[in-house]
C-alpha cells in the first residue's frame, strides 16, 4: 500500500539554525498538509498547499515557516530560524481530494529536537 | 473555537468490547474521523462519519449524531495490539481554498489488558 515517507525521522538542531522537513506524500494525492504534535500534546494543523500554493495555514504558521513542493514527488517545510517551541514530532500527510471518503494520510513523522 | 473532547485514558480486557466517546463544538462541520496513533508512529485512519448513523468496518464502528455534536468509536474483541492512543478529528467547514483542516481532539490512549 502507498505511504507518505518522511524524512529525517529524527532532527537536532541548535536555536536560531533553518531546518528543512522533507516529505514524499503518496503519488497520485493532490493536497498536502504538515501537522505538529508536541510532546503529550494534540495534533495541530499547520498548512495545506493545493495546485503549488497554500491554501490555509493556522496561527502556528508564521513568517519563520514556509512550504514548498520544489519538483514532482517532494514537499517540503521549512524553519527559518528555529526556537525551543518549534521542538515537536512534524507530520506531513497528504489526500487524493477532499470528498470524504478521501482521508488524508499520514507519514511516520519527523521528530525534531532544537537546542 | 473548535472544541473537541475525548476521556484521557481507557482501560479495557482482552476480547472485550469498548466505545471511545467524541464530542466537539466547532465552527463548522464536514466529517469527523477517527484515527489510530502508536506511540512515536503516524496516525493511521480507521474511519469517518459524515451522516448520523453507524458505520461499521470489520471490528471497529463508529456513530455520529451531528444534532448532538457527538460521536463514538467502538471497537469489539480488543487484541492486545489495539492498544494505542485514538483521536477524533474534526473536519471543518469548506473555506474555499482548496482544501480542509483537520481539528484534533488529545485523544484517549485504550490500554489493553489479558
Amino acid at each position: 500500500e502507498p505511504e507518505v515517507t518522511q524524512t529525517p525521522s529524527h532532527q537536532v538542531t541548535q536555536m536560531g539554525q533553518e531546518v528543512i522537513l522533507r516529505c514524499v506524500p503518496i503519488s497520485n494525492h493532490l493536497y498536502f498538509y504538515w501537522y505538529r504534535q508536541i510532546l503529550g500534546q494534540k495534533v495541530e494543523f499547520l498548512v495545506s498547499f493545493y495546485n503549488n500554493e497554500i491554501s490555509e495555514k493556522s496561527e502556528i504558521f508564521d513568517d519563520q515557516f514556509s512550504v514548498e513542493r520544489p519538483d514532482g514527488s517532494n514537499f517540503t517545510l521549512k524553519i527559518r530560524s528555529t526556537k525551543l517551541e518549534d521542538s515537536a514530532m512534524y507530520f506531513c500527510a497528504s489526500s487524493r481530494g477532499t470528498v470524504i471518503n478521501q482521508p488524508q494520510h499520514f507519514g511516520d513523522g519527523t521528530r525534531l529536537s532544537i537546542l | 473555537g473548535q472544541n473537541i473532547d475525548q476521556p484521557t485514558e481507557m482501560t479495557a480486557t482482552e476480547g472485550a468490547i469498548v466505545q471511545i466517546n467524541c464530542t466537539y463544538q466547532t465552527s463548522g462541520f464536514n466529517g469527523l474521523f477517527w484515527y489510530q496513533q502508536h506511540a512515536g508512529e503516524a496516525p493511521t485512519f480507521l474511519s469517518y462519519n459524515v451522516l448520523d448513523g453507524l458505520e461499521e468496518k470489520g471490528r471497529f464502528s463508529s456513530f455520529l449524531s451531528r444534532s448532538k455534536g457527538y460521536s463514538y468509536l467502538l471497537l469489539k474483541e480488543l487484541q492486545m495490539k489495539d492498544s494505542a492512543s485514538y483521536l477524533c478529528a474534526v473536519r471543518d467547514q469548506y473555506s474555499g481554498a482548496g482544501s480542509y483542516q483537520l481539528t484534533f481532539g488529545k485523544g484517549t490512549k485504550l490500554s489493553v489488558i489479558p
